[in-house]
Formats: C-alpha cells, sequence, structure tokens
C-alpha cells in the first residue's frame, strides 16, 4: 500500500524554469492538497481539490497551477521559477478521515 | 476564512512531565480535527483525529479533546519522553461553505523534552 507518492524528492531549479512535481495516492480520496513549508514555518496551502476536476485556491496560489484530470493524481505545476518558491512542498490525501501525508518535495530555486 | 492558532509556540519540559498543547480556531463549521507530529525535516504523521461530533480521542499516552462550540482543542501528553521531542501541528477541515473541505494547519508547537 502506497499511500501518497510525491515525486521527485529533492530539485534544484534556476529562476525562470519551470517544473511539475507529481503526487499520487491509490486511497481512492476524493479531498487532495498542496502545501508549501518554509523552514522553522507551518504549513501554507497553495491549492486543494475535492473531487476529480474540482480545484480551489488556498492562501498562497500565486506562481503555481493544479489540474486534477483522475482522482488517483493531482500534479503541481510551477511556472518562471522564483527564488521565493524555494520550500519543502507537500502533498497530501483525505477521505471523510485521516489525511495522509507524501515524504515532501524539497525544491531550491537559484 | 478559517485561521488556527496554537499556543505555545515553543515548549520545554523535564522528561516526564505532563503537558498540554493548545489549539484554537476561528470558524466551528468543522468536519474534522486533527493532530500531526512532524520529524525535523520529516513529513507529517497523524496523531489523533477528532470527528466534529466527537468530544475527545485517546491514542496511548496521548488525548485530544475538542470543544466545537468555542473553537478550541486540546492535546494531553502523559509522562512525556525524549522520544516525544518534535514539532506538534493542528489542523482543521471546513464543513461547509466556499471552504468546503479545506484543511488549515496553525503554526505548530516545537515540544522539546530532556532528560
Amino acid at each position: 500500500n502506497a499511500g501518497v507518492t510525491q515525486t521527485p524528492k529533492f530539485r534544484i531549479l534556476k529562476i525562470g524554469q519551470s517544473m511539475t512535481l507529481q503526487c499520487a495516492q491509490d486511497m481512492n480520496h476524493n479531498y487532495m492538497y498542496w502545501y508549501r513549508q518554509d523552514p522553522g514555518m507551518g504549513l501554507k496551502l497553495i491549492y486543494y481539490s475535492v473531487g476529480a476536476g474540482i480545484t480551489d485556491k488556498g492562501e498562497v496560489p500565486n506562481g503555481y497551477n493544479v489540474s486534477r484530470s483522475t482522482t488517483e493524481d493531482f500534479p503541481l505545476r510551477l511556472e518562471l521559477a522564483a527564488p521565493s518558491q524555494t520550500s519543502v512542498y507537500f502533498c497530501a490525501s483525505s477521505f471523510t478521515g485521516r489525511a495522509f501525508f507524501g515524504q515532501g518535495t524539497r525544491l531550491t530555486v537559484v | 476564512k478559517q485561521e488556527v492558532t496554537q499556543i505555545p509556540a515553543a515548549l520545554s519540559v523535564p522528561e516526564g512531565e505532563n503537558l498540554v498543547l493548545n489549539c484554537s480556531f476561528t470558524d466551528s463549521a468543522i468536519y474534522n480535527l486533527q493532530w500531526f507530529r512532524q520529524d525535523p525535516g520529516k513529513g507529517l504523521t497523524s496523531l489523533l483525529l477528532i470527528q466534529s461530533s466527537q468530544r475527545e480521542q485517546t491514542s496511548g499516552r496521548l488525548n485530544a479533546s475538542l470543544d466545537k462550540s468555542s473553537g478550541r482543542s486540546t492535546l494531553y501528553i502523559a509522562a512525556s519522553q525524549p522520544g516525544d521531542s518534535a514539532t506538534y501541528l493542528c489542523a482543521v477541515r471546513d464543513a461547509g461553505g466556499t471552504s468546503y473541505g479545506k484543511l488549515t494547519f496553525g503554526q505548530g508547537t516545537i515540544l522539546t523534552v530532556h532528560p
């Protein structure tokens, strides 16, 4: 049972480059979330989805985009990477109960 | 907009003490509340989940309570151990309105238990 899988685990981007952070869950959860966590801080919600085809903005959506074409996958797209997007990114999923988190992607923009 | 606050921001206690971590939220229309643990450089591990209709949940030395009407939850840790040292985060899932399904976190409490 894989749970929530995030790829890649680490990435270094140059300013202005783009990339997609992948998130997949195998628990048939309808809720999925993307968060960023800066050093010493809590988690800030970027985007979330309550089901396939439905997405909504969180607290800090600027500079990011998402799509949810299937129940299993919820990729996060960074366009024109900026140093302010250096952070650890976590994906999570849930149904009616507990939220399960991936192990995170550590992204550095230089 | 749901806002979640955790007090204290940091706590240092000697081994064996009982301790209480606090979480408050501004919108009482919640579906559930969760407490998580995060070790340095790691992901989040769910500790306890309280549904909105419940008052408390227990797991081993951990007990979490929920007072939805006052917008408060507490996490009680009995007989603390050095292995309990971590950051503890609470999160609420909104139940209705335009933020249905949204999961909002507090800033966390950094707990250090010294031998």
